[in-house]
């Protein structure tokens, strides 16, 4: 099936205790992305990759670090969380400019 | 600057009723593409329908249509024959000109009641 798998689906943290969310697609798609989604804020870019080792930042990039050494995968870094990150993570791919994007089942943070 | 406006934050609907959720959107690009997700409240972003810019008639899928009007530069999103299922969070979005990157809308509250 094709899909798009993050995890974890849930995490509770403290500040300051590194963490990583992984991302993985089977489509082969090319292009790779990372939201956060805030209430009343809707959903913000943090980071995205249009192909292996090629990543550049979105609207709001302090704060993480991502990587793309393979091209299903899109992992999401906070090297230093703070409560500011508390939010859902939604990682998603395409596979061309006129497809949509598949999203991962999200994965709700929780910095204490 | 590309911009997706989503005027209704929440609607109310009678179960079996038809649906028009709105979208207009700012672009200069020629190009474009317009996109339609559903967020129930389990979370999950799930993708409803597209329509292009250049496309001559108006999107379906199933339940699912667009409204495409390009001069009024609106994309409402109709769902027909309403269901329980259908209550949920709506975005509208769009992609620009040779680009991955979608601007999102604020998103419509849809509660269908029985």
């Amino acid at each position: 099936e094709a899909q798009v798998t993050q995890n974890p689906r849930y995490l509770i943290t403290v500040t300051g205790k590194k963490l990583t969310v992984t991302c993985s697609q089977n489509m082969n798609h090319e292009y790779m992305s990372w939201y956060r989604q805030d209430p009343g804020l809707g959903l913000r870019q943090i980071y995205y990759s249009m192909n292996v080792e090629v990543t550049d930042k979105g609207d709001v990039p302090e704060g993480y670090k991502v990587s793309r050494k393979e091209k299903r995968n899109f992992p999401l870094i906070l090297e230093s969380p703070s409560p500011n990150q508390t939010s859902l993570y939604f990682c998603a791919s395409s596979g061309s400019y006129n497809s949509p994007l598949h999203f991962g089942n999200g994965t709700r943070l929780t910095v204490t | 600057a590309q911009k997706i406006t989503q005027t209704q934050p929440g609607m109310f609907v009678q179960e079996k009723e038809a649906v028009t959720l709105d979208c207009t959107y700012d672009t200069s690009d020629p190009s474009y593409g317009l996109f339609w997700y559903k967020q129930p409240s389990s979370g999950e972003m799930i993708f409803l329908i597209y329509q292009g810019s250049y496309d001559q008639q108006n999107a379906t899928e199933g339940r699912y249509s667009l409204n495409f009007q390009k001069a009024r530069k609106s994309a409402n999103l109709v769902i027909s024959a309403s269901q329980l299922g259908d209550s949920a969070m709506y975005f509208c979005a769009m992609k620009g000109d040779s680009n991955y990157q979608l601007i999102w809308g604020a998103g419509t509250k849809l509660i269908i009641k029985p």
